[in-house]
């Protein structure tokens, strides 16, 4: 399995560009997120998904949409680029185990500058 | 909403000595609480977890304890290595069934050989 896939690796927007932000898992994961990591912070939740056809909001989702028409993919979406959306992004997924809890299986992340 | 506090923002030891690094969370409904290492540029790895219905979880050099009465969890990391350097995340669930977990804002470890 390759687990959870982002692309691009790097991306530089101008202000103002749109760009979609690709995440795949191949684990059969129901729920799957994205979060951002600004310089020296921790990860805050931008939205995140159940199951296919399914999405909600997050910490921070303004400026951002996503969408999940299959159960692999979950791409996220920046519309209007701004320099506050400067950041490392980490595509996530879990898989409900029955127990209290499942930990998150993280992508390598895309690192997005906005000038 | 669910808030995750976590202290120390940098710790340094000495190669050998032990680590500490303790959250507090604000949600009494919160019943999962994992950890992440996170080394330069790359993702996040999980290294344990604890469930609500358990104080204490212990794997080799690793440990978290938790006390859900006062709310706050701990990671232990005993015969430190130069290898533990990273930054370490805490999390919490605050809802069960919806893994929205909230993290803390990390804690920068650098063990000093």
């Amino acid at each position: 399995n390759a687990g959870v896939t982002q692309t691009p690796k790097f991306r530089i927007l101008k202000i103002g560009q749109s760009m979609t932000l690709q995440c795949a898992q191949d684990m059969n994961h129901n729920y799957m997120y994205w979060y951002r990591q600004d310089p020296g912070m921790g990860l805050k939740l931008i939205y995140y998904s159940v199951g296919a056809g399914i999405t909600d909001k997050g910490e921070v989702p303004n400026g951002y949409n996503v969408s999940r028409s299959t159960t692999e993919d979950f791409p996220l979406r920046l519309e209007l680029a701004a320099p506050s959306q400067t950041s490392v992004y980490f595509c996530a997924s879990s898989y409900p185990t029955g127990e209290v809890g499942s930990p998150l299986h993280f992508g390598n992340g895309t690192r997005l500058t906005v000038t | 909403g669910e808030n995750v506090e976590q202290h120390p923002s940098t710790l340094s030891v000495q190669e050998g000595d032990s680590a500490v690094i303790k959250c507090t969370y604000s949600d009494s409904a919160s019943n999962y609480f994992p950890w992440y290492k996170q080394e330069l540029g790359k993702r996040p790895q999980l290294i344990i977890d604890i469930r609500s219905n358990v104080g204490e979880k212990k794997d080799q050099r690793i440990a978290v304890t938790l006390n859900k009465t006062a709310k706050h969890f701990s990671l232990h990391i005993t015969e430190t290595q130069p290898e533990d350097s990273a930054v370490y995340f805490c999390a919490a669930s605050p809802t069960s069934g919806t893994y929205k977990y909230i993290f803390g804002t990390g804690t920068r470890l650098k063990v000093l050989a």
